[in-house]
């Protein structure tokens, strides 16, 4: 079974300070992982992929196999960065996925 | 640019009456999905459609059925409506059904039963 765990339900870092979300998962073949943000009153959207290995407004997330885990991190947290994060899963069969429940960041000025 | 859009935003509907959501996927997107979110819950995959044709099926409930039509618009339909199915639905659109494909997501559309 997939499962997707952010272990954070709410998260409050100082502006300036380094921001780290966590993404545990549980899958047995090589699933890909998402980050979706959704600020507020908007519709969720997608933050970064593992496969393109890119920086999107200063965050990354390494995919680490051995912990499976795919945490998203940046080094200095900015107050536009508060919202709501998801990470998510997509199996390597079929086209679902599978999304952890949130991890509210508040970033105070 | 175009986004996914939903209808209604919101929906109020008594328990045993029938409600029907709409999803518009972005222009040229052919793929159409449709999540469930309870409270404190995670999203669950419900149903796929690509091409108008039903592509996956998660925990979709039998008393729900949905299509992909000709404009590849989709339509969720849920009858005898139970409280427990108060959730916020989601509907994602993508160019493709493959897994490589970034799923766009509506802004949701949230359902109330009393």
């Amino acid at each position: 079974a997939q499962r997707v765990t952010q272990p954070e339900k709410l998260l409050s870092v100082f502006k300036g300070a380094p921001v780290e979300l966590k993404c545990n998962y549980s899958y047995s073949g090589s699933p890909e992982l998402f980050w979706y943000v959704q600020y507020s009153r908007q519709r969720l959207q997608l933050l970064l992929r593992h496969i393109s290995r890119e920086s999107i407004k200063g965050f990354t997330a390494d995919l680490n196999k051995g912990e499976t885990s795919f945490h998203l991190k940046k080094p200095f947290a900015q107050e536009e960065d508060s919202a709501m994060y998801y990470c998510a899963l997509s199996p390597n069969t079929g086209n679902q996925f599978y999304f952890g429940t949130g991890t509210s960041l508040t970033v105070i000025p | 640019a175009a986004g996914v859009i939903q209808s209604p935003r919101h929906l109020i509907k008594e328990k045993r009456e029938t409600a029907t959501l709409k999803c518009y996927p972005i222009p040229r997107h052919d793929t159409v999905y449709w999540y469930q979110q309870g409270p404190g819950q995670d999203p669950q995959f419900l149903i796929s459609f690509y091409e108008k044709m039903q592509s996956d099926k998660g925990s979709i409930p039998d008393r729900f059925s949905a299509q992909q039509f000709s404009d590849y618009h989709s339509e969720l339909n849920m009858s005898s409506l139970e409280l427990g199915d108060s959730a916020l639905y989601f509907c994602a659109s993508s160019l493709g059904s493959g897994r490589q494909e970034t799923q766009y997501f509506g802004p949701g559309t949230r359902l109330l039963v009393l």
